[in-house]
């Protein structure tokens, strides 16, 4: 079955204790993304990679950090975690990165982690 | 820039009732998708359509329907009949050809049905 694995998928923790939220998908896809979720503001993208040791920001990365050694994986990590960071987090991969590809990009995403820093 | 509105915060109808839950767009691309996701009370994000900016035929599936029109820059979503089943977060998105894979949210309309 095609999916995007999260995990975990709650976690509560303390501000400075560094953690990894750690993404997975099945689908060999070269495009993995990562979002915040927060109210009001809807989701947010955090950090985004084009294939393997190919990353880039997003709209809100401080904070945050990556990274794509393998095409199927793609950590979170919050190296200094602040209250400010608790959030709904998804990770999302599609088929393709590339422009003319637009049109079989339909973006899955993972279940979700519930993140909160106290 | 690109950018989704959703004017609508929270609605709340009751069941059996029609409700169009609204979206506006902004881009300068001319080739583009937009996208409705359903987010329920236990929270993943359920893709519901997904429709490119040459097609403006409005759809229809089952008691969903969509409306898109390129001139008010508008992408509106009916359900009719609706069911307690329907209540979620409903989120509009936006993704433009020159950055390819990145989808920009709207900032979601929360749809309550009441038996």
């Amino acid at each position: 079955e095609a999916q995007v694995t999260q995990n975990p998928r709650y976690l509560i923790t303390v501000t400075g204790k560094k953690l990894t939220v750690t993404c997975s998908q099945n689908m060999n896809h070269e495009y993995m993304s990562w979002y915040r979720q927060d109210p009001g503001l809807g989701l947010r993208q955090i950090y985004y990679s084009m294939n393997v040791e190919v990353t880039d920001k997003g709209d809100v990365p401080e904070g945050y950090k990556v990274s794509r050694k393998e095409k199927r994986n793609f950590p979170l990590i919050l190296e200094s975690p602040s209250p400010n960071q608790t959030s709904l987090y998804f990770c999302a991969s599609s088929l393709s990165s590339g422009r003319a590809s637009l049109a079989k990009n339909i973006q899955y995403f993972g279940a979700g982690t519930r993140l909160s820093v106290l | 820039a690109q950018k989704v509105t959703q004017a609508q915060t929270e609605i709340s109808v009751v069941e059996k009732e029609d409700v169009t839950l609204d979206c506006v767009y902004e881009t300068r691309d001319t080739t583009y998708y937009l996208f409705w996701y359903k987010q329920p009370p236990s929270g993943e994000l359920v893709f519901l359509i997904r429709r490119n900016s040459f097609d403006e035929q409005n759809e229809i599936s089952g008691r969903y329907s969509w409306n898109f029109q390129k001139s008010t820059s508008s992408f509106n979503f009916t359900i009719t009949a609706s069911q307690v089943v329907d209540s979620a977060v409903y989120f509009c998105a936006l993704s433009v050809y020159s950055s390819a894979s990145k989808i920009i949210f709207g900032s979601g309309t929360r749809l309550s049905i009441r038996p």
